[in-house]
């Protein structure tokens, strides 16, 4: 079965700062694996997805993520971290095939502190 | 983008009565609806996989009579939680999916229930 461990439950950092959220899998096959911000009130907005091809992918406002199969990781990562990005990020599994059902982690709570 | 709308955002309930919770695609037709509970600090769980004109998919340990999701057009898709109960107290979520690209699936903004 696939799963999806976040071993962050909470992170803080400054305005300005790097962030890196992580993030490890289970899964038997090549993984599609994806990072959701939810904000207070709003639905999960998709930041960006990995199907294949390229390891290192990029999403909207200035995130990144890397996949690494040796390490069952994809990491997510931002250079300088806003004020507006302290939310909660959810990394997630899907299966590549058949039901395609995605499994989410428990989330990582961002703090961003000025 | 494409959104998903949920109502309503709140409901209270008392035990023993049934709340039925709407989850409507406004710009988009979906093809496949989705259900998932939260419980607070733990990852979204899927419940149910609906798609139009069918009856709807469980994941295991889900009560279909419970919880029953009716998916009568391709934007509107419905959970109606049945004789509630404090322990069905929780933040639910909808997506839609348009097709089968995993990455075309749309959150709606949940509905938290509390059942007294």
């Amino acid at each position: 079965a696939q799963s999806v461990t976040q071993p962050d439950i909470h992170i803080t950092v400054s305005e300005g700062a790097s962030l890196e959220l992580r993030c490890n899998y289970s899964y038997g096959a090549t993984p599609y694996l994806f990072w959701y911000v939810q904000s207070p009130g709003q639905g999960l907005q998709l930041l960006l997805k990995y199907f294949s091809g390229d390891t290192l992918v990029q999403g909207i406002k200035g995130f990144e993520a890397e996949f690494k199969r040796s390490q069952s990781s994809f990491n997510l990562r931002k250079p300088s971290v806003h004020w507006s990005d302290a939310a909660e990020y959810f990394c997630a599994v899907g299966s590549s095939g058949g039901y395609q059902k995605v499994t989410f982690g428990t989330g990582t709570k961002l703090q961003v502190i000025p | 983008g494409a959104v998903v709308s949920q109502h309503p955002s709140w409901v209270i309930c008392k035990s023993g009565t049934s709340v039925k919770i709407e989850c409507r695609s406004l710009d988009f037709q979906a093809t496949t609806m989705f259900w998932y509970r939260q419980f607070p600090k733990q990852s979204l769980m899927l419940m149910a996989t609906s798609n139009e004109g069918s009856k709807a998919t469980y994941e295991q340990g889900v009560e279909k009579d419970k919880f029953l999701i009716n998916h009568a057009s391709l934007t509107l898709s419905t959970l109606t939680v049945t004789s509630a109960h404090p322990e069905d107290s929780s933040f639910y979520i909808c997506s839609a999916r348009v097709g089968t690209l995993q990455e075309t699936q749309y959150f709606g903004p949940g509905t938290r229930l509390l059942v007294l």
